[in-house]
């Protein structure tokens, strides 16, 4: 069984259009998070969920929205998709306020045409 | 501010060689950790190592091992006998105490091993 999933693994669209992309972890950690990694393979922050609130949101535009419906979920919307935004996106989770070790999805890749 | 770097951009060897991935970064907490990340070309990223600002000890794990320096401020990390598998690109990341949540990147080194 995968510790953290992420659908979907691929994802094709056009600008302006809005899409989802959904995490779910069976670890029974506390806190889940958003990484994005650009085409120069720089990985960074964009949001972190301790039980279902928001920890952290770096400076992501407001086009981009998590949700976490449940512990386990830590979905990622974004509206408007624009060129900028093509990336792979990384989900993670960790148990509480641990300093141990993220475990990470798989990463979606999105590709805004 | 935090920052991690990771001068080598990309490393070629060949099989059996020894390799080691530089990894410096900055900090004014006195409190933080270090970790090291792979992600091999299948594009998951794979846990390898934490450590904290404490423990200066060098690790060990099969043909992998970690030297941290406090003094100068590094975390590199070698890799003995090379192989094949290595190939990936490896991340050195840190974060504060005060602020575990955040986890601050390098840019990451591409290995190369060639048979």
């Amino acid at each position: 069984d995968t510790a953290v999933s992420q659908t979907p693994k691929y994802l094709v669209t056009q600008m302006g259009n809005d899409k989802s992309i959904k995490c779910e972890q069976n670890l029974g950690h506390d806190t889940m998070y958003w990484y994005k990694q650009d085409s120069k393979k720089f990985l960074k922050i964009m949001f972190s969920y301790n039980n279902k609130e928001l920890i952290i949101n770096e400076t992501v535009p407001n086009r981009f929205s998590p949700k976490s419906p449940d512990k386990a979920h830590l979905n990622l919307h974004i509206n408007s998709l624009e060129l900028g935004d093509s990336a792979v996106y990384f989900c993670a989770s960790r148990q509480g306020a641990d300093t141990g070790e993220l475990f990470f999805g798989e990463g979606s890749r999105l590709t805004v045409l | 501010a935090q920052k991690v770097t990771q001068a080598q951009t990309e490393i070629s060897v060949v099989e059996k060689e020894d390799v080691t991935l530089d990894c410096v970064y900055e900090t004014r907490d006195t409190t933080y950790y270090l970790f090291w990340y792979k992600q091999p070309p299948s594009g998951e990223l794979v846990f390898l190592i934490r450590r904290n600002s404490f423990d200066e000890q060098n690790e060990i794990s099969g043909r992998y091992s970690w030297n941290f320096q406090k003094s100068t401020s590094s975390f590199n990390f070698t890799i003995t006998a090379s192989q094949v598998v290595d190939s990936a690109v490896y991340f050195c990341a840190l974060s504060s105490h005060y602020n575990t949540d955040k986890l601050i990147f390098g840019t990451g080194t591409r290995l190369q091993v060639f048979p």
